[in-house]
């Protein structure tokens, strides 16, 4: 069964403190891997999509990293702002077949940024 | 560049009545979801179009739900009767073609719907 865990399910840091966020998947065979912002009562923001070819992607002071063979992902936030408060979610999608680009979407982690 | 739309932002009905979402999505994007979205996870996929056809319907509850994306553009979801386990955000998004294609997938900002 596809799965997509992360860790942990809420974390709390100092405003200009740096974090690391985990997702860890099964999804086979897989396509790539996104992580989404999603701010309280909006809709989730993409931050990041990279494929199995890729290592890490950075956007501004967010970045990803795959490591395709143990199937993990790591979202890295430098220098934390209140703004970052907000839901992170790891989604991972499956290639080809029948259920071509499906997305399986963790659970999320809950980031609160305290100033 | 607009963003995906939707409406209404908030609904609040009884149990057994029913509910219509509406979306549109980004000019030219074929791929059209709906997601369900329950407080504390992540979302669910309800169906997905590719231009005005179902490509995975595979977890909508089509005794209650039902979507369509006629002439491939806007899309209703429509839940009639509602359940109180219904209550959730429903999540309109786009892409310009499937997620395998490494797509980006746009949200909207959702349509909360509360039963009672």
């Amino acid at each position: 069964k596809n799965q997509v865990e992360q860790s942990p399910q809420s974390l709390i840091i100092l405003e200009g403190k740096n974090c690391t966020l985990q997702c860890n998947y099964t999804v086979s065979p897989f396509s790539n891997l996104r992580w989404y912002k999603q701010d309280t009562g909006r809709g989730p923001v993409s931050l990041t999509i990279m494929t199995f070819s890729e290592n890490t992607k950075s956007n501004g002071r967010y970045t990803a990293t795959l490591d395709a063979d143990t199937k993990q992902s790591s979202l890295h936030i430098t220098a934390s702002q209140l703004s970052d408060s907000a839901s992170y979610i790891c989604v991972v999608s499956v290639a080809g077949g029948t259920s071509y680009g499906k997305l399986t979407f963790g659970q999320g982690t809950i980031l609160t940024v305290h100033p | 560049e607009a963003g995906v739309a939707q409406s209404p932002r908030y609904k609040i009905i009884e149990k057994r009545q029913s509910v219509a979402f509406w979306c549109n999505p980004i000019s030219g994007h074929a791929t059209l979801y709906w997601y369900q979205q329950i407080l504390g996870q992540g979302p669910k996929l309800l169906i997905q179009f590719q231009n005005n056809g179902v490509v995975d319907d595979s977890q909508l509850p089509k005794d209650r739900f039902s979507a369509e994306r006629l002439k491939g553009v806007d899309s209703t979801l429509k839940i009639q009767p509602a359940k109180l386990e219904d209550s959730a955000v429903y999540l309109c998004a786009s892409s310009l073609g499937p997620p395998g294609s490494g797509n980006t997938i746009y949200f909207g900002e959702g349509s909360w719907l509360t039963v009672v």
